[in-house]
């Protein structure tokens, strides 16, 4: 059964940096067919996919136009985990993220997610 | 960017059946995946491919996809389906998870 268990700091000043951490239990973060999204969630956006991380051969990373530029999903395969860093914050970040797995990548769901970490951005 | 509306709100008696639409262009040649949400928890898929169940999930849960519409189906409601539940496709390589608007279920 795979697990996914993250980590990281709930509040932040403007202009400070995010960083949250998820690790994989009952997978690979280097596995060829799985891909690890980061999501947020907050009533004025509903759930906004941010980006992904996934190795096929070579590690690749897509990015959401909203975040991209402030974003990077590093993965860290030593502890088989993978990590989100938002750079540049702004009250407008606040809300719940999420990892998650797409078992399958291309085409696929998302399962099973993350416990979720609550961010709050503000002076 | 592809758009998935659903209704804000479904109210349900117990033991009726609950149905929660998911309206895009042309969703029928998409896959859609179905997530419940309850309050202060992450998603968890109930439905991939339209109306495939993950391990777990009661049959009473079911899908259908056709046209502009997708449609998730809970039978026999319990009180225990009170929820968020939000639709998924796979939008592009640049918006690879596109979410419904989510539609909030009451069981009364």
């Amino acid at each position: 059964q795979v697990q996914l268990q993250q980590s990281g700091p709930g509040l932040l000043k403007p202009s400070q940096s995010l960083s949250l951490t998820c690790v994989i239990s009952g997978d690979s973060v280097s596995s060829n067919s799985a891909a690890w999204s980061w999501i947020r969630q907050s009533p004025s956006r509903g759930l906004e996919w941010l980006g992904r991380t996934f190795y096929r051969s070579n590690w690749f990373n897509d990015y959401a136009v909203s975040v991209k530029g402030r974003i990077t999903i590093n993965p860290d395969t030593s502890k088989n985990q993978f990590s989100l860093h938002l750079n540049s914050v702004t009250p407008e970040d606040t809300a719940v993220y999420y990892c998650a797995r797409d078992p399958v990548g291309k085409g696929g769901y998302l399962d099973p997610w993350g416990q979720g970490t609550l961010v709050i951005v503000s002076s | 960017s592809y758009v998935l509306t659903q209704p804000p709100s479904v109210s349900v008696a117990p033991g009726q059946t609950a149905r929660i639409t998911c309206e895009g262009n042309n969703i029928g040649s998409e896959s859609v995946h179905w997530y419940q949400q309850k309050p202060g928890q992450a998603p968890v898929l109930v439905l991939y491919y339209d109306s495939d169940r993950p391990s777990g999930i009661p049959e009473r849960f079911s899908g259908s996809n056709s046209g502009n519409t997708a449609t998730l189906t809970i039978s026999r409601v319990e009180a225990g389906d009170e929820a968020d539940y939000f639709c998924q496709v796979w939008g592009s390589s640049s918006e690879p998870y596109v979410f419904g608007t989510g539609t909030k279920v009451t069981v009364l």
